[in-house]
């Protein structure tokens, strides 16, 4: 079963890049990458998927090496509101696309 | 457009009480899953429907846990009796179709029980 690991926390500054990464290393051939942010007292909220290389939508960025056993994670000049919680997950095709939820990256934005 | 609906926002019970949760899906959304937040934790899957059938109910603790979507429409969660290591978040998502192609599950606000 593929397991993300991501760094448990995060300490950034309002208008900097940030970038969080998360290894996958038994990551199977049709299975993608998601992530998702979470505020509090809120469900969490899908953020972007991708396969390999690199997507951006209008949020975020994601990349993907071409062994696929990381991806990071980009958040172009983040602001307080950024502050929450980010989700890694490998959305596990041959089981119909199941999403199994780690522990995720608390993100702290400060002023 | 709406979004996930769910009822009631919080609960508190006392130990080996009833307690009961409801979703309502996105309209169209014929995937719905429930899953269980403990604080400072990720979401755990406890079922997931297709339409009215439960095809994932691996995790769900089934002693003391049910679900129902009749219809394929709307959901609910039971748990009886409570414990009280039942205490967290239960959220109910949904999508259209699977999780495969895009990832996307629109999530409600939760259903936060406290069993005292």
């Amino acid at each position: 079963l593929a397991k993300t690991t991501q760094p448990i926390s995060m300490d950034s500054y309002e208008g900097q890049e940030v970038n969080i990464t998360c290894s996958h290393n038994n990551i199977a051939t049709n299975d993608y990458i998601t992530w998702y942010q979470q505020f509090p007292s809120q469900g969490p909220r899908f953020i972007i998927q991708g396969y390999k290389t690199k997507v951006t939508n209008e949020v975020a960025s994601l990349f993907i090496p071409a062994d696929r056993k990381s991806s990071t994670l980009s958040l172009p000049r983040v602001s307080l509101s950024d502050t929450a919680v980010y989700y890694c997950l490998v959305v596990l095709y041959n089981q119909g696309g199941k999403l199994i939820f780690g522990q995720g990256t608390e993100l702290s934005v400060k002023p | 457009e709406a979004g996930v609906v769910q009822s009631p926002r919080y609960k508190i019970i006392e130990k080996k009480q009833p307690v009961a949760f409801w979703c309502n899906p996105i309209s169209g959304h014929n995937t719905l899953y429930w899953y269980l937040q403990n604080l400072g934790q990720g979401p755990e899957l406890l079922i997931r429907y297709e339409n009215e059938e439960a095809v994932d109910d691996s995790q769900l603790p089934k002693d003391r846990f049910s679900a129902e979507r009749l219809k394929g429409v709307d959901s609910t969660l039971k748990i009886q009796p409570a414990e009280l290591g039942d205490s967290a978040v239960y959220l109910c998502a949904s999508s259209f179709g699977g999780t495969v192609d895009t990832g996307e599950l629109f999530f409600g606000e939760g259903s936060r029980l406290t069993v005292l």
